[in-house]
């Protein structure tokens, strides 16, 4: 356990479902970030949170739209997917998005999302 | 914005061998290279890192040097162990930018 909880493990969905996916950190980060991990790019930064505030959209279809309602929990909602979303989402989280806290990521054990 | 290259793309070494994993970046403002292990099932996890103004770092079995000047850095493993066998990311940031970039990865397998 490191402190990053993700909620489901695994996930599948049809292209026309809605669904979320959540993450908890209990470390007292004010930074959470999501990831992509597929077998193309392993490790794709997808959006940056700093105490609640979006900082980063690295250009990510609006079929996945986060939120973040406090430092402590990030969702990652799902709607319209297509088969080639389907892919390890990970979340992760940090001291702070700049200075000597950043970019020390703690990870989650990851979302499997599986698009039918 | 930042590359990172990382080589190989796959590894394997015998028990007991060293392993030795390299990384090259773009970006010279970059100031922060962490390494992640990410075993199966699992989110990568730190396990060593190395800021601009050291030149090694070493914790037990594992040792990162960074050559800034030719803007690469390395992963030492000694000794290796069937449970090193893993994923292996390397990534370089900008602590001032707040944004890393990972390598593709490396797949460590240790014969036993």
């Amino acid at each position: 356990e490191t402190g990053v909880t993700q909620t489901p493990r695994h996930l599948v969905m049809g292209m026309t479902n809605k669904k979320s996916l959540k993450c908890e950190q209990h470390l007292g980060h004010n930074a959470m970030y999501w990831y992509k991990q597929s077998a193309k790019k392993p490790l794709e930064l997808m959006f940056v949170y700093n105490f609640k505030e979006q900082t980063e959209n690295n250009s990510v279809p609006s079929r996945f739209s986060p939120e973040c309602p406090n430092s402590s929990h990030l969702f990652l909602h799902l709607h319209t997917l297509q088969p080639e979303d389907s892919a390890l989402y990970l979340c992760a989280s940090s001291q702070a998005p700049t200075g000597s806290g950043a970019n020390v990521l703690t990870f989650g054990a990851g979302s499997r999302l599986t698009v039918l | 914005g930042e590359n990172v290259e990382q080589h190989p793309s796959t590894l394997s070494v015998q028990e007991g061998d060293s392993a030795v994993i390299k990384c090259t970046y773009s970006d010279s403002a970059s100031n922060y290279f962490p390494w992640y292990k990410q075993e199966l099932g699992k989110g990568p996890q730190l396990i060593i890192d190395i800021r601009s103004n050291v030149g090694e770092k070493k914790d037990q079995r594992i040792a990162v040097t960074l050559n800034k000047t030719a803007k690469h850095f390395s992963l030492h493993i000694t000794e290796t162990q069937p449970e090193d066998s893993a994923v292996y990311f390397c990534a370089a940031s900008n602590t001032n930018a707040g944004k890393s970039t990972f390598g593709d990865g490396t797949t460590l397998t240790v014969k036993p």
